[in-house]
């Protein structure tokens, strides 16, 4: 599997844009990169995906480097209501169980 | 939007009891997870189904059984819990195989004294 490597935490203002790093160094060529974040005391919530292009949705956008070595969720802007942990995952060969790791846990202050 | 939603948000049982956790989806998705959240362990799969009556062990089946007997219910079963089985159980869905936009319920808390 193609492993993730996220920082433990980072901080945000509110109304700010959060920037979350992702490093997927040894993801293949067809393997995507999926984030999900996890509110306290709620099950994970699907955020985006993609593959090789910038990808955005009405929650966040998804920008992979061109080498597709690493990519960065940007929330356009924080509310407190997006403090959560985030997980980057990259698909599993399997194509079943979800590779959760620690993820980045995101504060967002007032 | 999908719908998952799980029997209990807490319960407490007692070593050695025999607990059903029960899961529905409501989008005919055909595979099915339950993972056990765990601090410091992230999630950690125990078992999932991809078709009804199908069932595939996960990375720590250990403990548990479960059932698929209609697509939109997926049981895990506790034969007989232990006090180490305390944790946050989470059931997912998917539409396909293969897919990995998993949609998740809101989990049970269950405790085991």
């Amino acid at each position: 599997d193609a492993k993730t490597t996220q920082p433990t935490s980072m901080d945000c203002a509110e109304g700010r844009a959060a920037n979350l790093p992702c490093n997927h160094s040894t993801i293949s060529g067809n393997e995507y990169v999926y984030w999900y974040r996890q509110i306290h005391s709620q099950g994970p919530q699907y955020i985006i995906h993609g593959l090789k292009n910038n990808e955005t949705n009405e929650m966040a956008s998804l920008i992979i480097t061109e080498d597709r070595k690493s990519s960065t969720l940007i929330l356009p802007h924080a509310t407190l209501r997006d403090t959560a942990v985030y997980y980057c995952i990259v698909d599993p060969p399997s194509g079943y169980a979800l590779n959760f790791g620690k993820g980045t846990s995101l504060l967002v202050t007032p | 939007d999908v719908k998952v939603t799980q029997s209990s948000r807490y319960l407490v049982k007692r070593t050695g009891e025999k607990v059903f956790l029960e899961c529905v989806q409501d989008m005919d998705h055909e595979n099915m997870f339950w993972y056990r959240q765990d601090p410091g362990l992230g999630l950690r799969l125990i078992y999932f189904s991809y078709d009804v009556k199908m069932k595939e062990k996960g990375d720590i089946p250990e403990g548990y059984s479960v059932s698929r007997e209609k697509k939109e219910r997926f049981s895990l079963i506790l034969e007989s819990a232990s006090t180490n089985q305390t944790s946050m159980y989470l059931c997912a869905s998917s539409l396909v195989q293969g897919d990995t936009k998993q949609y998740f319920g809101p989990g049970t808390r269950l405790t085991v004294t």
